[in-house]
């Protein structure tokens, strides 16, 4: 019974590159979250999927950041032409209806832009 | 617009004492409170939660505390111990939306 799997668990890039952040939901759940967490700080909401729909995506910056949950495979987060100040932890968290249910994160993704 | 407020931002409580954090919402449609616990390098964990339908919830040495009409909502951890040093998340949901308080990193010392 595997929970929420993230990975990779630890991601470096150079600036100007893509960052792809994956995101397996734990089984059963159709509802995925994105959010990110600077050092020392909360939970930043992102972007909220169901299968093939994004939800609400007002937390994500409208260039360079993009989400998908497809139909088939995991959702993926997706970050272009990185820089420095993306770098960060990213969680996912999902859950088996809505967000007014349990939500259960995974270990996150750390993403060092070099 | 910060939905959630949580202090204190940081606590130290000796070993088998009362750990208190508190939260505070706006936004009236919210119904499902979440906490969550957070070690270092790992992903947040629920703890305990709550919906207004109800003023106390208790698992354990956990307990939440809930008042509707403060819109208010607390987490008591009871005979704190070293193990229950970490970062504690307080939410609060609605259908579509979650939003988490800025966080409190407990310290328990022994």
């Amino acid at each position: 019974n595997a929970g929420v799997m993230q990975n990779p668990r630890h991601l470096v890039r150079r600036r100007g590159q893509e960052a792809r952040l994956r995101c397996s939901p734990m089984k059963g759940h159709s509802h995925v979250y994105w959010y990110r967490q600077l050092p020392e700080e909360g939970l930043k909401f992102m972007v909220y999927l169901q299968k093939e729909n994004i939800i609400d995506e007002s937390g994500m910056p409208k260039e360079r950041f993009s989400a998908e949950f497809p139909k088939e495979g995991p959702s993926i987060l997706r970050i272009q032409q990185v820089v420095r100040g993306d770098s960060a932890a990213y969680f996912c968290a999902s859950s088996r209806d809505s967000l007014n249910t349990e939500a259960f994160f995974g270990q996150g993704t750390r993403l060092t832009v070099v | 617009q910060q939905q959630v407020k949580q202090s204190p931002q940081s606590l130290i409580v000796q070993k088998g004492g009362i750990s208190i954090i508190n939260c505070a919402y706006e936004n009236t449609a919210f119904d499902y409170f979440p906490w969550y616990q957070q070690f270092p390098g790992k992903g947040p964990a629920l703890l305990i939660a709550i919906r207004p339908d109800v003023s106390e919830k208790k698992e354990g040495r956990f307990t939440i505390s809930f008042n509707k009409s403060a819109k208010q909502f607390s987490l008591h951890i009871m005979d704190s111990q070293p193990g229950d040093s970490a970062t504690y998340f307080c939410a609060a949901s609605m259908l579509n939306d979650m939003r988490f308080g800025a966080g409190t990193r407990l310290t328990v010392k022994p």
